[in-house]
Formats: C-alpha cells, structure tokens, sequence
C-alpha cells in the first residue's frame, strides 16, 4: 500500500514564525488532504489538495503529485496552530475512499 | 449546526466486556469511517460504509463490529476479542467534493480498559 512520511516530526517556534511541513508518498494518488488536530483530539480538514495550491488565510499548501510530495505552509504562527498536523493520502490503485495517515508533524508555538 | 457527534467522550471499560461506540451526522454524507488512534502515532482505519446496510472492513478490523441501518448512524462495537482496546476512537463522514472523498471528523471518544 502507499507509504506517508512526514516532516519534521516535532517543531518548536516562536510566535509570529513561519513554517514548512512536508509530506512524501511513495504511489500516485488522486485525494490528498490535510488536517489539523488540536490538543483535545478535534481533527480540522485544512485543505483538499491532490495538486497544485491553495491558500486560506495564512495557510497555504503545495502538491506536486508528479514529485510525489506535499508542503504545509504556516505564517505568521499562533499560539492556537499549535497541535498535530496529518497528511492524508488516497488513491494510486486503491479504493478513493481510503485514506491513508502519515504519523503527523507535532508543532508548538511559543508566546 | 450540521457535524458529527460522538459518544461517550469518555468511556472506561473491565476486560471482556464489548462497548459500543455511538455516532451520529446531520450533514447528509453518504460515507461514514472510524479510525483508531493510539498515542504518537496517526489514524488507522477499522471499518467504512459507502452506503446504508453495507459495509467493509479497513486496515484493523479484528475485535471490532459496526452496523449502518441508517443513514446518519455508524455505531461501532469493540468487542473482547480486540487485544488491546485503550485508544482514541474517531468517526469521520464524507462527501464527493471534486469527485473525491473530503472527511469532516467527530471530537471522538477515549476508551480505556482497566
């Protein structure tokens, strides 16, 4: 099956930062997402993303399914995007309703 | 406020005893998933139904049962048999945004076994 990787794992920054997380996936694939959980569990849908970019205020986020690889990009970084950052992935021969989970980057944001 | 609700947040259970999972949708989704979640690590899934009365299994289906007689409902049962229970259980539904399946998550449910 395919294969998520995840960086960083951990990530520490100072209020007002910006960040880069990426996502690595071994197979093609037609449905790509990624979700914020925060630290009581609650998983946020951030952005359906299986090419190209889109942004959301100060989220922006990149695949390039060709590279096989997706970026997370925070500005700006709140105390409140602290938690855990998921990339999903779905496709590549598989049934489009099965996504599978990277081991997710843990992020803390520091006042 | 259409959403997913999950219950109980917060459930302990003794060995050998089957707990059942509740979880409800009110945004008119087709498919509905549970996940597991153990600490540090990501979500893998146990079961997910596409349709009413039809479901299959996921990546870690042994010791778990669901039903899905309603459109809103995806109940899940952790039965004994399931060697190692204590987790963080989360349902998600779906709809074909794009032609694709983008997952909305309930708050989910923490089980523990003494």
């Amino acid at each position: 099956g395919i294969q998520v990787e995840q960086s960083p794992p951990d990530l520490i920054l100072q209020e007002g930062a910006n960040s880069t997380l990426r996502c690595n996936f071994s197979d093609s694939v037609n449905n790509l997402q990624w979700f914020h959980q925060n630290p009581w569990g609650q998983l946020i849908n951030l952005f359906y993303i299986p090419s190209g970019t889109k942004q959301n205020g100060r989220l922006s986020a990149t695949t390039v399914a060709t590279e096989r690889y997706s970026l997370l990009y925070i500005s700006s970084s709140q105390t409140t995007d602290s938690g855990v950052y998921f990339c999903a992935v779905g496709g590549g021969g598989g049934a489009t309703n099965k996504l599978i989970f990277g081991t997710g980057t843990l992020l803390a944001v520091q006042p | 406020d259409g959403g997913i609700t999950q219950s109980p947040k917060y459930l302990f259970r003794k060995e050998g005893q089957n707990v059942t999972l509740s979880c409800e949708q009110n945004l008119n989704h087709d498919a509905m998933y549970w996940y597991r979640q153990d600490p540090g690590q990501g979500l893998r899934l146990i079961y997910y139904s596409q349709i009413v009365n039809d479901f299959q299994k996921g990546d870690i289906a042994e010791g778990y049962s669901v039903s899905r007689e309603k459109k809103e409902s995806f109940p899940l049962t952790v039965t004994s048999a399931q060697k190692n229970p204590t987790a963080f259980y989360l349902c998600a539904s779906s709809s074909r945004t794009f032609g694709a399946n983008v997952l909305t998550f309930g708050a989910g449910s923490r089980l523990t076994v003494l």
